[in-house]
């Protein structure tokens, strides 16, 4: 399995310019998670889709974000538009729900890095 | 509510010493607790995790943790640190009535030569 693929890798965007960062899940996983990674925040849960369904999006942090995710294999975060403060990483990770809850942990993409300049 | 506490944002070991890396967590019920390593420009990787089976676990590049629940910890060991130990670790939370997993604001591990 090639495991958690996103896309790009990297990203630099003109302020007010619209972002999409994409993200391929593993194969069979029906939990899919965005997370942002920043130095003063930390990691922080952004949104996350159970069975492609957005189950709890409170930590988007505004209007100018959202997420979708059309099928069991791919997933979408669009920034519109862009501002400097949204510069950090950003981390797609998947994961299986079964019986055992949360038994399975995080398979995590390796991020988008994001700039806004 | 759950969330864990990782007690010192940098710890500084030799090569060759024992590692120590402190999580506390809080929750009501028998959490399920993991440890992830990232290594710099990379995603968060799987070191280990309790899910109610034995208290000590086992995890990659040597690793161990060991939950108590009178101490409600789950601090992560290596007896041994090497040079590629570098990193920042995070251990988390989640429960079985749930999926969503809660971070600790990490732990940057630095190896000296």
């Amino acid at each position: 399995d090639a495991g958690v693929i996103q896309s790009p890798r990297h990203e630099v965007t003109e302020m007010g310019q619209e972002v999409t960062l994409r993200c391929k899940p593993i194969s069979g996983h029906n939990s899919l998670f965005w997370y942002r990674q920043t130095m003063m925040r930390g990691l922080e849960l952004l949104i996350y889709f159970n069975n492609n369904v957005p189950i709890d999006d409170s930590g988007m942090p505004e209007d100018r974000f959202s997420a979708k995710m059309p099928n069991a294999s791919f997933s979408t975060l669009k920034i519109q538009p862009s501002e400097p403060r949204d510069s950090a990483v950003y981390f797609c990770a998947s994961s299986l729900l079964g019986r055992d809850r949360g038994n399975y942990g995080y398979t995590f993409g390796s991020g988008t890095r994001l700039t806004v300049v | 509510a759950q969330s864990v506490t990782q007690l010192g944002s940098h710890v500084s070991v030799s090569e060759g010493a024992l590692v120590l890396l402190r999580c506390n967590y809080s929750s009501s019920v028998p959490p399920y607790l993991f440890w992830y390593v990232q290594y710099p420009n990379q995603g968060l990787q799987l070191l280990l995790k309790y899910t109610s089976a034995a208290t000590l676990v086992k995890g990659i590049n040597g690793f161990e943790a060991e939950f108590k629940k009178s101490e409600t910890s789950f601090h992560l060991t290596k007896p041994s640190a090497h040079m590629s130990d570098a990193a920042e670790y995070f251990c988390a939370v989640t429960m079985g009535t749930g999926n969503q997993f809660y971070f600790g604001t990490g732990t940057s591990l630095t190896v000296i030569p």
